[in-house]
């Protein structure tokens, strides 16, 4: 059974930085690409990063890009993203995907399984 | 960048009515398009692939067409379990959800 868990969220002032964690059991982590997705309070999904089985495919949102860093560690089977000048509008709720496409040159593609997410609020 | 665009925003519907959903998109992702839907309080849930392909596992009333810019999604016949919000998303250019569609039963 696929479970992706993750862990790292909280509350955190505007300008500081968060690390995320994200947990992967249940498949071959280094054999798909994977992603985060945020959802803000009562709003829709919104795309944040994604990378390649083997890191040679980043992609990040223009609402994030300079400021977040996605990475992850096959040998630990562990997605991370690294939220750095974190502002009032990142606060949501962070979603952990694994990507569907059996290793894949990109990140690009369905998402077929996602965890239940960490929540970031961003406040003074 | 992508835009996405669904239209309706939202809808009613009675149990067993068929429902359909469009989403464009600002420019060509030829199939480049998944549906998902989530359940209050749930995480999203994979349905439909490369715009017209059903996930394992899913009920055949939901359905997905188009290409280009132009897609639909159909439940052939609504039921009080497909109560949820709907959203299309392109992988053509990095990745981008749409707005959503919210599902209610009139």
């Amino acid at each position: 059974e696929v479970q992706l868990v993750e862990s790292g969220g909280g509350l955190v002032q505007p300008g500081r930085s968060l690390r995320l964690s994200c947990a992967a059991s249940g498949f071959t982590f280094d054999d798909y690409a994977m992603h985060w997705v945020r959802q803000a309070p009562g709003k829709g999904l919104e795309w944040v990063s994604g990378i390649s089985w083997n890191s040679g495919s980043i992609g990040y949102a223009d609402s994030v890009k300079g400021r977040f860093t996605i990475s992850r560690d096959n040998a630990k089977n562990s997605l991370y993203l690294q939220m750095n000048s974190l502002r009032a509008e990142d606060t949501a709720l962070y979603y952990c995907a694994k990507g569907a496409t059996l290793i894949s040159g990109s990140y690009y593609g369905a998402i077929d399984y996602w965890g239940q997410g960490t929540l970031v609020t961003v406040s003074s | 960048d992508i835009q996405m665009t669904q239209s309706p925003s939202s809808l009613s519907a009675s149990v067993g009515d068929r429902v359909t959903i469009t989403c464009q998109a600002s420019q060509d992702i030829s199939n480049y398009l998944n549906w998902y839907q989530q359940k209050p309080g749930k995480a999203p849930k994979l349905l439909i692939y490369d715009a017209s392909n059903l996930e394992t596992g899913v009920p055949s009333r939901f359905s997905g067409s188009g290409s280009g810019t132009d897609f639909t999604f159909t439940i052939s016949s609504l039921q009080p379990e497909d109560i949820a919000t709907y959203y299309c998303q392109q992988y053509d250019n990095l990745v981008t959800f749409g707005p959503g569609t919210k599902v209610d039963i009139k």
